[in-house]
């Protein structure tokens, strides 16, 4: 069975702190995708990254880095020097090799306090 | 690019009206996607189109809804008649991954919130 689980529901910190958004996957196959998408409070679900399961190169785009364990099946966000437009629910989801959906994590609410 | 443009963006119903949601995806994209997003169930597919073809619609709750593409630009999602228990947010997704590949980022509409009661 595929499974995304984000154990972290709500998180607050204040500006300017790191943050690291938690995200552990279960699937038995070897050729599978990870995403994750952030939802601001406007509503609309927004692309951040995608990871494929044969690359596990750890990944940074400006304030945001992503790390990538296949030993523990984990695909971590890290956000650093938190602004509040970061305030944002985030989701993490995987896909599988002949697959076309998402399966989505529950997402973690993030509240970036100024 | 003005990325997948849904309509309305708020609707309120009475239960057992009809109600239509409208997406418009990404132009050159192949593959369309319905999800509904609430609090019990979070985020999950109702129905997947490929080449304006539905090649799954399991996640459909109920025969009272429905989707269609009549064309690569256009896809609407119809619940008739409504009920309260409908109430959520739809979201509308296209991508550029064709059947059995998920292999491209899927894009999705800024939603519709959807109250019925």
């Amino acid at each position: 069975a595929q499974k995304v689980t984000q154990a972290q529901t709500e998180i607050s910190v204040v500006e300017k702190e790191d943050v690291t958004l938690d995200c552990v996957y279960e699937t038995r196959d070897t050729t599978y995708y990870l995403f994750w998408y952030k939802q601001p409070p406007s509503g609309e679900l927004v692309f951040l990254i995608r990871r494929n399961s044969f690359d596990e190169q750890n990944e940074i785009s400006g304030r945001y880095s992503w790390n990538f364990q296949k030993s523990t099946s984990s695909f971590n966000f890290t956000i650093t020097a938190s602004q509040v437009v970061d305030s944002a629910v985030y989701f993490c989801a995987l896909s599988w090799a002949g697959s076309y959906q998402l399966t989505f994590g529950k997402g973690t609410k993030l509240s970036v306090i100024p | 690019d003005a990325g997948v443009i849904q309509s309305p963006r708020h609707e309120v119903t009475e239960m057992g009206q009809e109600v239509t949601l409208r997406c418009k995806p990404i132009s050159g994209h192949n593959s369309l996607f319905w999800y509904r997003q609430t609090m019990m169930r979070g985020l999950e597919l109702l129905i997947y189109f490929n080449n304006n073809v539905p090649i799954d619609d399991s996640g459909m709750p109920e025969d009272r809804f429905s989707a269609k593409m009549p064309n690569a630009s256009f896809s609407t999602l119809k619940i008739q008649p409504s009920e309260p228990r409908d109430s959520a947010v739809y979201f509308c997704a296209s991508s550029l991954g064709g059947t059995g590949a998920m292999n491209t980022e899927a894009f999705f509409g800024q939603g519709t919130r959807l109250t019925v009661v």
